[in-house]
């Protein structure tokens, strides 16, 4: 089993859509979890980052978080062409001084006119 | 405020060589780690430095290694280059390695070919 997954897509959306994005994770003591855009030939770009069971919101992006399932999601609202990228799901765990990110492989998101 | 820089951008090197890798981090950053990016295997961690010490380090051959210097840049170095190394390397810097609000940011990466 995969430590962070997620389905490798492509999510093919309308623009103006909502794009739900799935995360799932095995180790239960998994602290933070981390959304990142990558856009292709580019690095990582922070979206959003969750703690604490429920929701996040950030403008047209909301994370949400249920550590009992061990899954966590992205919402976009309104969604545009220009959100059309990869979307890596990270998920960090700290013991003692050391601390851990692992990425899921990605889900390619198209956001068609 | 400066963002992560890499440098080089790009490089081209043969099998058997070496390479060295440089990362500045956001100023006021401690904490530094390096992910390797491949198509078929995402983004692999290779290690993190805090405070000039390797604090935690991924599944990599020896051949991969790293150091961080009091000014808190750090590189990383590859000997023995194999065709399967080439990859993009990414560099991220955090203020310290306790993530619970401090994310990661991303420079822009190495892209290393093995020829």
């Amino acid at each position: 089993q995969k430590e962070v997954e997620q389905n490798s897509g492509p999510l093919s959306v309308p623009e103006g859509a909502i794009a739900s994005l799935n995360c799932t994770y095995s180790d239960r003591g998994s602290q933070s979890f981390f959304w990142y855009r990558q856009y292709s030939g580019k690095s990582p770009e922070l979206i959003m980052f969750i703690y604490s069971n429920g929701d996040k919101e950030d403008g047209r992006f909301t994370a949400q978080l249920n550590k009992a399932s061990q899954y966590v999601s992205l919402l976009i609202r309104d969604s545009q062409p220009s959100d059309s990228a990869t979307y890596l799901c990270a998920v960090n765990k700290r013991t003692g001084t050391a601390s851990k990110l692992t990425f899921g492989t990605g889900t390619r998101l198209q956001v068609t006119l | 405020k400066a963002g992560v820089t890499q440098t080089p951008r790009y490089l081209i090197k043969t099998r058997g060589q070496q390479v060295t890798l440089s990362c500045s981090p956001i100023s006021g950053h401690r904490s530094v780690s390096w992910y390797q990016q491949t198509p078929g295997q995402g983004l692999q961690f290779l290690f993190e430095y805090f405070s000039e010490t390797q604090r935690n380090k991924g599944n990599f051959p020896g051949r991969f290694s790293g150091r961080q210097f009091s000014n808190s840049r750090s590189e990383m170095n590859v000997s023995t280059l194999e065709l399967g190394d080439s990859a993009l390397y990414l560099c991220a810097s955090s203020p310290t390695f306790d993530r619970g609000n401090q994310p990661q940011h991303f420079g822009d990466g190495t892209r290393l070919s093995i020829l």
